[in-house]
Formats: structure tokens, sequence, C-alpha cells
């Protein structure tokens, strides 16, 4: 399998479920990605992990928990959600990150619903 | 980050048609993406351009990264109904901290048979 991938595909979950989102690339990048689309909305940057540590956490409340276990898998763990925070999360990676990681290379979402 | 101004914010063409849609920013940028993404799908790279003047084509689609640096444009020419979705330019600028791309608001194509 090529590219970026992302598991599940579509998500429902109460808001008082614990679930997690998994990303894994298989391009040999060494940076990983948490981006958020709402509608209407520009893409929101929520995590960044270069070489497995986390270098950039834009605000997000603690009810998402990133991890990078390696360069290939990215996590998102979900607790306790609110119903804004029905979206569609998108995974990213890059060769290099910062002004050296530009190119980035999305996966193809997992669409989240909080009830 | 900064907002990049994409235009125009939605098209709606018939098939055979040709499309151009640009996006400038504020700034002296050193990279211009341009992806395409479909109704809960997420973006797809169709043009990466690292080079002031760059031109570079991928089937029917031709990107153009400005001389000035601080715009790019994606034409796509002879359309066809698949090439419905929303197209996003994405960039780079050299006084940019952090990791974050800079996205313009899209441009949402719409293509009649």
């Amino acid at each position: 399998e090529t590219g970026v991938t992302q598991t599940p595909r579509h998500l429902v979950m109460g808001m008082t479920n614990k679930k997690s989102l998994k990303c894994e690339q298989h391009l040999g990048h060494n940076a990983m990605y948490w981006y958020k689309q709402s509608a209407k909305k520009p893409l929101e940057l929520m995590f960044v992990y270069s070489l497995e540590e986390r270098v950039e956490n834009n605000s997000v409340p603690s009810r998402f928990s990133p991890e990078c276990p390696n360069s290939s898998h990215l996590f998102l763990h979900l607790h306790t959600l609110q119903p804004e925070d029905s979206a569609l999360y998108l995974c990213a990676s890059s060769q290099g990150a910062g002004q050296g990681g530009n190119t980035q290379y999305f996966g193809p979402g997992t669409r989240l619903t909080v009830l | 980050g900064q907002q990049l101004n994409q235009s125009p914010q939605s098209m709606f063409i018939q098939e055979g048609e040709d499309v151009s849609m640009n996006c400038t920013s504020s700034s002296i940028f050193n990279t211009w993406l341009w992806y395409k993404q479909d109704p809960g799908e997420g973006p797809v790279l169709l043009i990466a351009l690292y080079k002031a003047g760059e031109l570079t084509s991928n089937g029917s689609l031709t990107a153009q990264f400005g001389i000035t640096r601080k715009d790019s444009f994606l034409n796509i020419s002879a359309s066809i109904p698949s090439d419905v979705g929303i197209y996003f330019c994405a960039g780079r600028s050299n006084i940019d901290s952090g990791y974050a791309l800079n996205f313009g608001k899209g441009t949402s194509l719409l293509v009649t048979p």
C-alpha cells in the first residue's frame, strides 16, 4: 500500500466514549501532522511530529491526545469529546518539517461525528 | 500563518472549457502547492512548485510559480466532469515559523456535461 492511510474512515461516538484514530504513511517520511477540517473553515493544524518528537501543539484541548510510536505511525486518542469536535480529521506527512518539509501529503481523512 | 487570497471562490463551467484560478500572498513564498479535494476525502497533491517562474504540468493541469514569488496560478485545459472538486493553493514563505502550511480558502469547481 502506498501513500498515507487513515482508519477508520468514519467514526460516530458519544461524548463519554474513548476512541483512537490511526494514520500510517508508506512514503518514508519523518514528519507527520494532524489537521482538523470543519465545514466552511480553513484547515487547522493540530499537532506536528518530527522524528517522532512532538514539535508543535497549537492550543489543542487536552481531550485530543496524539501519539507517534515511530516515524510511520501516528495516532490521535479521543476522549470526552464535544459535538463541536465533529469534523474531518486529516493526517499528513512530509520529508522534514518546517522550512524543510513544505510538501505535505494528506491521507483520506476520518469523518468524526460526536453525538 | 497567513491566509492566502484565492480566486475565484467558485466556478460553474461546461465540459471542454478551460479553467484558470490563482492565489496571492502578502509575502514572498519559497513553495507553492496545489491540491484537489473531493467531498469526504483528503486533499490530493496535484502540483508542487519550488522556484520562481517554474511552470509544471500534470496531465491537463498546468501551474506556475509567479515571478514575483507572491502568486501562483493553476490552469485546467479541456475540463471533464471528474475535474469537479475543491482546489486549494498552499505554500510557505521564508519568514514563516512553525510547521503549518498557509492555505487558500479554495475554489469550488463544478463541470456540467
